[in-house]
């Protein structure tokens, strides 16, 4: 069974820093992946995806991530962190046509003025 | 606007009353999965459908039921309610891409449930 692990469960910055949150996923094959954000009292919203080819995504919000498969990680990143970005956020792998996902327990992110 | 809709978006109930809380998308979408979320435990798949009377469990299905009688509506039901089913839970919804199988999903707002 496929399994995702966000080994930080909280990490501030300062607004303006530079941001890498951490995901590690366990699967058999290539996943798919993806990072979704929640802020406050809302629902998930797609950052970015993989699901093949390039292995530096580009997602929204000036978020991207890399896929490593050698160490099995999809780091989201983020050069200049802006007090909006303040939010969880959840790395999540799909396993195709089996239908199902798996999400990480989530990173909360806070941000220092 | 393409949108996924909980409703009701919170709830206080007591343990054994049945209850539905509905989903429903207007984006035409195949695939429809429920999630339960809980601090520190992030979200976990209760019940997904790749289409119309397809379902299956995903990794905590139980004391949910599910039905998929139409291709924009997900119900989830919880026949006798208990306090562990206290939790946040999302609906969401996607396009199945067929041989690709990966599936980005259009999240839901949520329901707030209070099982007491």
């Amino acid at each position: 069974a496929q399994s995702v692990t966000q080994p930080d469960i909280h990490i501030t910055v300062s607004e303006g820093a530079s941001l890498e949150l951490r995901c590690n996923y366990s699967y058999g094959a290539t996943p798919y992946l993806f990072w979704y954000v929640q802020s406050p009292g809302q629902g998930l919203q797609l950052l970015l995806k993989y699901f093949s080819g390039d292995t530096l995504v580009q997602g929204i919000k000036g978020f991207e991530a890399e896929f490593k498969r050698s160490q099995s990680s999809f780091n989201l990143r983020k050069p200049s962190v802006h007090w909006s970005d303040a939010a969880e956020y959840f790395c999540a792998v799909g396993v195709g046509n089996a239908g199902k996902s798996t999400f990480g327990d989530g990173t909360t992110l806070t941000v220092k003025p | 606007e393409a949108q996924v809709t909980q409703n009701p978006r919170y709830l206080i109930t007591v343990t054994g009353k049945k209850l539905t809380v509905t989903c429903s998308q207007n984006m035409n979408h195949e695939y429809m999965s429920w999630y339960r979320q809980d601090p520190g435990l992030g979200l976990r798949q209760i019940y997904y459908s790749m289409n119309v009377e397809v379902t299956d469990k995903g990794d905590v299905p139980e004391g949910y039921k599910v039905s998929r009688k139409e291709k924009r509506n997900f119900p989830l039901i919880l026949e006798s309610p208990s306090p562990n089913q206290t939790s946040l839970y999302f609906c969401a919804s996607s396009l199945w891409t067929g041989g690709s199988g990966a599936n980005v999903l259009t999240f839901g707002a949520g329901s707030r449930l209070t099982v007491l």
